[in-house]
């Protein structure tokens, strides 16, 4: 079966510049989630859907990021403007059920911010 | 903040040697995950260990769960080159919110 598919898989932009992420996670899986992986730490979660609705955004720094899944499928990760400290790794995972079950990661997103 | 710490942060072994990865946690949980992670790519679920579950193997891989000390390790045997890799634990405290530690960097020299 296709993975979780993800670009742009780089970006490059000045700060305060908008930048939006796509993800396309694995037929079927209702559950999808978006990571920030700063170097040399995890992944810390910050925000879940279940289908085409909000589960857990509570770590999603929601001035400047946004995030929406239409029609329960497709994703997009917007951050509007970004900051320095916003470079990192942007991971998009989907799992099959919303609970104790694996999740099943994209390449991610490299963004880097000057 | 971080729920699960990995020890040690990093990790030498020749090839053929075992490798033991430690994490430590600090809530209940429902479930524990390892994932790999090879640089420059996305993570790769290697195994899950529910709450209720002492010991999981998974081909070379062996993870045991302690819920009164809060602690699992992944035991690697018989590492190869191709297991160099960040591991990382993640814990489920409900809902499939995974909280990953800093991972473990294991270096396997062939």
């Amino acid at each position: 079966e296709a993975g979780v598919a993800q670009s742009p898989r780089y970006k490059i932009i000045e700060k305060r510049q908008s930048v939006a992420f796509w993800c396309n996670p694995i037929s079927g899986h209702a559950t999808l989630y978006w990571y920030q992986q700063i170097l040399g730490q995890g992944p810390k979660l910050l925000i879940q859907f279940q289908n085409n609705g909000v589960v857990d955004d509570s770590q999603l720094p929601k001035d400047r990021f946004s995030a929406e899944r239409l029609k329960g499928v497709d994703s997009t990760l917007k951050i509007q403007p970004a900051k320095l400290e916003d470079s990192a790794v942007y991971l998009c995972a989907s799992s099959l059920l919303e609970f104790y079950n694996e999740q099943f990661f994209g390449p991610g997103t490299r963004l880097t911010v000057l | 903040s971080q729920q699960g710490e990995e020890d040690p942060q990093a990790l030498s072994i020749q090839e053929g040697e075992n490798a033991t990865m430690n994490c430590s946690y600090k809530t209940s949980i429902n479930n524990l995950q390892w994932y790999r992670q090879n640089s420059g790519r996305g993570l790769v679920h290697l195994i899950l260990i529910r709450s209720n579950e002492r010991e999981k193997h998974s081909g070379r891989l062996r993870v045991t769960l302690d819920t009164s000390k809060k602690s699992s390790s992944l035991l690697i045997t018989a590492s190869r080159a191709a297991d160099t890799a960040s591991y990382f634990c993640a814990t489920d405290l409900y809902g499939n919110k995974l909280v990953f530690g800093a991972g473990t960097i294991l270096r396997v020299k062939s």
